[in-house]
């Protein structure tokens, strides 16, 4: 029940396209789901994050549209860029975890010039 | 603020050797998080600290690791003795209050041969 799958693992996107990366939960108990974009060589960093009062979040060109009903969350990535070319998780936690977070599995999104 | 500091950034070690990483977080951030990130298993949860006290231990693999938060500006996570199948990239993250924000390491790559 803590788990968060995502998919796909990898995905391949021209420039200019929309990239969408795909999450899914079960616990219910979850109430705050960042993305955090991975750069080769460095840590994880915040990118955006939604909580179940709203249905989309949009910070620039990246969107988070949230299903509570479906238990299922996704990443937009509109007009991509070949700077996105990046490793992306997704992730969930709840009030009284002290920020615990469970994450996905990973995709690895490349952008084609 | 320098953002959270690991060290090393490489370790190469022989099997049967004591590793320690060690991590500083940003000051002010008292909920601390140690990951291990391989391609087979992803990001994985190792062990966290809230003020100085560890919460959840129960990612930590084996006895052979270990974990210590002595003050709220230094951490260290040994492993002893290492094993092959230790190798892997080691990240920190701190947040604070609540901790919905994680700001991680830049992480250190642990090769034991």
């Amino acid at each position: 029940q803590q788990q968060v799958k995502q998919s796909p693992q990898s995905l391949i996107v021209q420039k200019g396209g929309i990239s969408i990366i795909n999450c899914a939960y079960e616990n219910t108990a979850f109430d705050y789901f960042p993305w955090y974009q991975q750069f080769p060589g460095k840590g994880p960093a915040l990118l955006i994050a939604i909580r179940p009062d709203v249905s989309e979040k949009k910070e620039g060109r990246f969107t988070i549209s949230f299903n509570k009903s479906a238990k299922q969350f996704s990443l937009h990535i509109m007009d991509s860029q070949p700077g996105d070319s990046a490793t992306y998780f997704c992730a969930a936690s709840r009030v009284t975890s002290y920020g615990k977070l469970t994450f996905g599995q990973g995709t690895i999104l490349t952008v084609h010039p | 603020d320098a953002g959270v500091i690991q060290s090393p950034r490489h370790e190469v070690t022989e099997m049967g050797q004591e590793v320690t990483l060690r991590c500083k977080p940003i000051s002010g951030h008292n909920s601390l998080f140690w990951y291990r990130q391989t391609m087979m298993r992803g990001l994985e949860l190792l062990i966290y600290f809230n003020n100085n006290v560890p919460i959840d231990d129960s990612g930590m693999p084996e006895d052979r690791f270990s974990a210590k938060m002595p003050n709220a500006s230094f951490s260290t996570l040994k492993i002893q003795p290492s094993e092959p199948r230790d190798s892997a990239v080691y990240f920190c993250a701190g947040a604070q209050g609540r901790g919905d924000t994680q700001y991680f390491g830049p992480g250190t790559r642990l090769t034991v041969l």
